[in-house]
């Protein structure tokens, strides 16, 4: 299995800071590394595909990069929206495994 | 417009049997991967399995570990609609079910996401 972790577990940043969330995998995955965004009471939402690719109609603040083992989802200028648990995932192989999630609040 | 809503939910005994339902539109259902996940309260997400398109793929399912034997997913092209079947509730089972598919038929990340279903398995 394929165990992703990521960092931080929380955050705390003002609106228009730079947050930058990072996911480790335990073997390399390729291209097989996608976000999602799961605000409360919601259900995940796909922001980044295949490293860097935005889903559609993902602001653009929203970005992805990395290789092999190491990604990184930057969110540049965040806004109050952005407040939400965001998750890393894995379709390198099965089982279909999560990073155990980065809660961003906005102070 | 892709929509996929899940049914079935509720409250159960451990060691009972549910099933949970997910009906699909705005999309050609038959082609694509139909997958659940689910979320424990408070925790993070986890996939629990997929069933592949009859069309390319048999469709034939994958499980993960921790529901292997015990759940079942199938499907019904002709209305649509997607099944989870669980026997053998554990309350370690209780989470909010998702359904979910794919970009793209046989993709394993998922771009469309059901609202969820919360399955509590208590005594």
């Amino acid at each position: 299995e394929i165990v992703l972790t990521q960092s931080p577990d929380f955050q705390s940043v003002t609106p228009k800071e730079k947050v930058t969330i990072t996911c480790r995998a335990s073997q390399n995955i390729d291209i097989n590394l996608h976000w999602y965004q799961q605000k409360p009471n919601q259900s995940p939402k796909l922001l980044i595909k295949s490293i860097s690719q935005s889903n559609s109609g993902v602001p653009s603040r929203f970005s992805g990069s990395g290789s092999g083992t190491y990604f990184t989802l930057t969110i540049n200028n965040l806004e109050t929206e952005d407040a939400a648990t965001y998750y890393c995932h894995q379709s390198q192989s099965l089982p279909l495994t999560f990073g155990g999630g980065t809660k961003v609040e906005i102070k | 417009e892709v929509q996929l809503v899940e049914s079935g939910g509720g409250l159960v005994q451990p060691g009972r049997s549910l099933r949970l339902s997910c009906s699909a539109s705005g999309f050609t259902f038959g082609d694509y991967i139909v997958s659940w996940f689910r979320q424990a309260p408070g925790q993070g997400l986890e996939w629990v399995g997929f069933i592949r398109g009859k069309a390319y793929s048999g469709g034939t399912t994958e499980y993960a570990a921790s529901v292997q034997g015990r759940f079942t997913i199938s499907r019904d092209d002709s209305d649509s609609t997607a099944y989870l079947r669980m026997n053998s509730l554990k309350t370690e089972d209780t989470a909010v079910y998702y359904c979910a598919k794919p970009p793209y038929g046989n993709y394993w990340y998922f771009d469309s996401w059901g609202q969820g279903t919360l399955v509590t398995v208590s005594s």
